[in-house]
Formats: C-alpha cells, structure tokens, sequence
C-alpha cells in the first residue's frame, strides 16, 4: 500500500530549465528525506527534514533547494537543470528514533 | 572509499535454491537496513536491525551486534519474485540520530526456473 506519494513520475525538460517535485506522506512521519539513483543504481542522500527543520543537507549543488510546509509534506525544487541532473529522485519518510525507511515510486527526471 | 561494500554485485539462482547476500562497513554502523528495488523502480523495505536477527517468511537478515560492521540477507527457496536488486543501508555509528543512510551498490538477483 502506497503511502508516500510522488508527483510527477516522468519529467522531460531541457538544460536551463527549473522543475519541482512535489511529495506527501500519509504515515504520520516526523522525517522526510530526498534521494538520488544515479544510472548506475547508487543511491545517495540529498537531504532531510525532521518537523519542517533540515538536519541533513550533503554537498548538493545550490542549484536544489527542499521546501517544507509542515512534516508531511517535502518538496524539491531545481533551479536551472543539468544533463547530470538527469535520475530517479526519491522520497522518503521515517519516525526518526525507528528510521525505518518507506520509499514513494520516485520521479525519472532527464534532462535533454 | 565506500563506507558499505556489498556483495556480490549480481547473482543467478535457481528456484528452490539457498543464498545469501553481504554487506562489509568500514565503519562501525548504528543499524541497517535491506531494501528490495522491483522493475518499476519500488524500493521495498525488508528489514530494520539494530542489531541481532530478523526472519519473516524465506528472508532472514543478521547484523553483528559486536562489531557492527557487517550485515547478512539470507535467502531460502528462492522464488521467482524474489528477482529484483538488493540494498543494504545503513547509518553510521556517529553523534546525532539524523536517519542518514548511506547504500550499498546494490545485489541484482535473477531467479530463474
């Protein structure tokens, strides 16, 4: 059963261009998180968010910037898209003291 | 280099066969995580150990609770739908609980008849 829920799956864009990815979570969670999967499947944290607060933030390029509204919600916004921008980005959500990870089915983003 | 180094990077099996699947940290690690990844791109949950052993159904996980730098996935009878490729997870044994993971490269399984 689905409870993180991604929009859009696919987003098709040309270099230059600003998206955003839109993810919701109907857990209850208090953690959300946002990762990248490169072509080669590797997985990479971007970010997170416990209670609308960032307690994690790798080296990303300025470029990314989250957006929280409330500790359901946890948005990406990218601002001038790169072809190596071109993944799957994946959100998560988790209690943070169980960090029992639930993935949504990710946005497929290329960049042409 | 890579904290967590999992093995091996794809396996064959046939249905009905054992297996299992490892992951070596380089660092000692708070706890750990296994995912399962379909062909659509869902990454499943699998097992959360702080440490010890889980089991459900034909899937069994361990996580060296003295060392805490490696992590095992046992798999008994495989079955077709257990094809998919597999990720170890886990968060480092360091300050605050940030639910930071860090992945393995990933165990892409093939089940075949």
């Amino acid at each position: 059963e689905t409870a993180v829920f991604q929009t859009p799956n696919y987003h098709v864009t040309q270099v230059g261009n600003e998206v955003s990815f839109n993810c919701k979570q109907t857990l209850g969670h208090d953690t959300m998180y946002w990762y990248k999967q490169d072509s080669k499947k590797l997985l990479k944290i971007m970010f997170s968010y416990n209670n609308k607060q960032l307690i994690v933030n790798e080296t990303v390029p300025r470029r990314f910037s989250p957006q929280s509204s409330d500790k359901a919600h946890l948005n990406l916004r990218i601002k001038s898209v790169e072809p190596e921008d071109s993944a799957v980005y994946l959100c998560a959500s988790s209690f943070t003291s169980q960090n029992t990870l639930y993935f949504g089915a990710g946005t497929r983003l290329s960049v042409l | 280099g890579d904290q967590v180094e999992q093995s091996p990077s794809a396996l064959s099996l046939h249905e009905g066969t054992d297996s299992a699947l490892r992951c070596n940290f380089t660092t000692t690690m708070r706890s750990v995580q296994w995912f399962r990844q379909n062909s659509r791109g869902s990454l499943i949950s699998l097992f959360y150990l702080a440490s010890g052993t889980k089991e459900n159904g034909r899937l069994k996980s361990a996580f060296d609770s003295k060392e805490r730098r490696y992590s095992t996935l046992h798999i008994r009878d495989a079955q077709l739908e257990d094809s998919g490729t597999y990720f170890c997870a886990a968060e480092a044994n360091t300050g605050a609980n940030t639910g930071k993971l860090t992945f393995g490269h990933g165990t892409i399984l093939r089940v075949h008849p």
